[in-house]
């Protein structure tokens, strides 16, 4: 039972427009989601966070926006950059637990 | 100056072996973490330590087990290794709850034959 999903499992965007990547859960106990971006051979890296007393937080290019009631989230990166080109994990914790759930990820590619 | 390190980076061994993989953390950061990587590219958490206690006790077999000597420090052994337990291993750590991110390290790719 898959509690966090990305649906698309690869995106393909143009180098300058704006990428959207997007994550579904089904915990509603889930109030605080993040955002790694991983390369080939390299650990996740962090990205932005988000909980669920906001439904949007900016850091540069980047910008989550949570949608509660519909138990979704997304990320937009303006502009994109061929540098930007790797896999995309979000993930979910609640509860007051120490664990975060992980979707199975979004392969960017941005295009020179 | 690596911020979560594991050693080895690759491991390669046969069915039946014990091996062990460690991390190391140099951020000052109370919480770690074993998560795991299989073929689809889940990434599944396998244990935490908070402050040397363990929280976190996923369903994983009793052939792992973790150590955790220091908040520093966190050492994933694994007994009689199977084919499945191929896989990439990650530790990571935060502080606390790790809502402000998990630093993880770069991973270490098992390999069983």
């Amino acid at each position: 039972d898959q509690q966090v999903k990305q649906n698309s499992p690869s995106l393909s965007v143009q180098e300058g427009r704006i990428s959207i990547l997007n994550c579904d859960y089904t915990n509603s106990m889930f109030d605080y989601f993040l955002w790694y971006k991983k390369y080939p051979a390299e650990g996740p890296t962090f990205l932005i966070s988000i909980s669920s007393i906001k439904d949007k937080n900016e850091d540069g290019r980047f910008t989550v926006f949570l949608n509660k009631s519909a138990k979704h989230l997304s990320l937009h990166i303006v502009p994109s950059q061929p540098g930007d080109s790797a896999v995309y994990f979000c993930a979910a914790s609640g509860g007051g637990t120490y664990k975060y759930i992980f979707g199975t990820g979004t392969r960017l590619k941005v295009l020179a | 100056d690596t911020a979560v390190s594991q050693t080895p980076k690759y491991l390669v061994t046969q069915m039946g072996n014990d091996k062990s993989i460690k991390c190391e953390q140099n951020l000052g950061h109370d919480t770690m973490y074993w998560y795991k990587q299989d073929s689809k590219k889940f990434l599944k958490i396998m244990f935490s330590y908070n402050n040397k206690e363990l929280i976190i006790n996923e369903t994983v077999p009793n052939r792992f087990s973790p150590k955790s000597p220091d908040k520093a420090h966190l050492n994933l052994h694994i007994n009689s290794l199977e084919l499945g337990d191929s896989a990439v291993y990650f530790c990571a750590s935060s502080q606390d709850r790790g809502h402000y991110g998990y630093t993880f390290g770069s991973g270490t790719r098992l390999t069983v034959v």
